[in-house]
């Protein structure tokens, strides 16, 4: 069962366009809401999080768009650059019995930026 | 910025020899750090939580006798692959809890590709 769903699987977006990506989640005892950016051949970075008590953070470029009762968050990557070509996984988590957080991750999409 | 330090990126292998990935938070203390595994153009998948000191809690249908995990300090925890077959070919990524146990932000190893012939 995929908790976490993404889409698109991938997307070309011309340069100084603005990338959009966006994921649902089912379980509601999520309560953070992390987006990751992985190159390939490395591990994945944190970019942006978000709590699900604000609608909106903006970092930069980066936004996170949060719909609490829709039970979906998009990223927006603005004036996407050539650079910003890598994979990007949206990720839910939440504390589990053992007092840690347990991130499930979506199935990523790839986007490529052409110049 | 926080530094998780994942050796080796790369190694080959024989099928039935056994692999020790390494896995190091650098400048931080982590009670807790997590194996995952990613197969190309797939998402990650957690295979277990390791916690200092004590068992590590593997998730359903990963075989702990296969994939034998260490967290011996606050700054190491090992995942060894055991009697290595082609199908756990595979790339393999770590990441550490610093000891706040928040989970906001997770750092991640840079992955350890395993190759077995």
């Amino acid at each position: 069962q995929q908790q976490v769903k993404q889409s698109p699987q991938s997307l070309i977006v011309q340069k100084g366009g603005i990338s959009i990506i966006n994921c649902a989640y089912e379980n509601t005892a999520f309560d953070y809401f992390p987006w990751y950016q992985q190159f390939p051949g490395k591990g994945p970075a944190l970019l942006i999080a978000i709590r699900p008590d604000v609608s909106e953070k903006k970092e930069g470029r980066f936004t996170i768009s949060f719909n609490k009762s829709a039970k979906q968050f998009s990223l927006h990557i603005m004036d996407s650059q050539p650079g910003d070509s890598a994979t990007y996984f949206c990720a839910a988590s939440a504390t589990n019995s053992g007092g840690y957080q347990k991130v499930t991750f979506g199935t990523g999409t790839k986007l490529q930026v052409i110049p | 910025g926080a530094v998780v330090s994942q050796h080796p990126s790369r190694v080959i292998c024989k099928s039935g020899t056994s692999v020790k990935i390494e896995c190091r938070s650098l400048d931080f203390q982590a009670t807790t750090m997590f194996w995952y595994r990613q197969f190309p153009k797939q998402s990650l998948m957690l295979m277990a939580t390791s916690n200092e000191g004590s068992k590590a809690t593997y998730e359903q249908g990963v075989e702990k006798d296969k994939f034998l995990i260490n967290h011996a300090s606050l700054t190491l925890s090992t995942l060894t692959v055991t009697s290595a077959h082609p199908e756990d070919s595979s790339f393999y990524i770590c990441s550490a809890d610093p000891l706040t146990g928040l989970g906001e932000k997770l750092f991640f190893g840079s992955g350890t590709q395993l190759s077995v012939l």
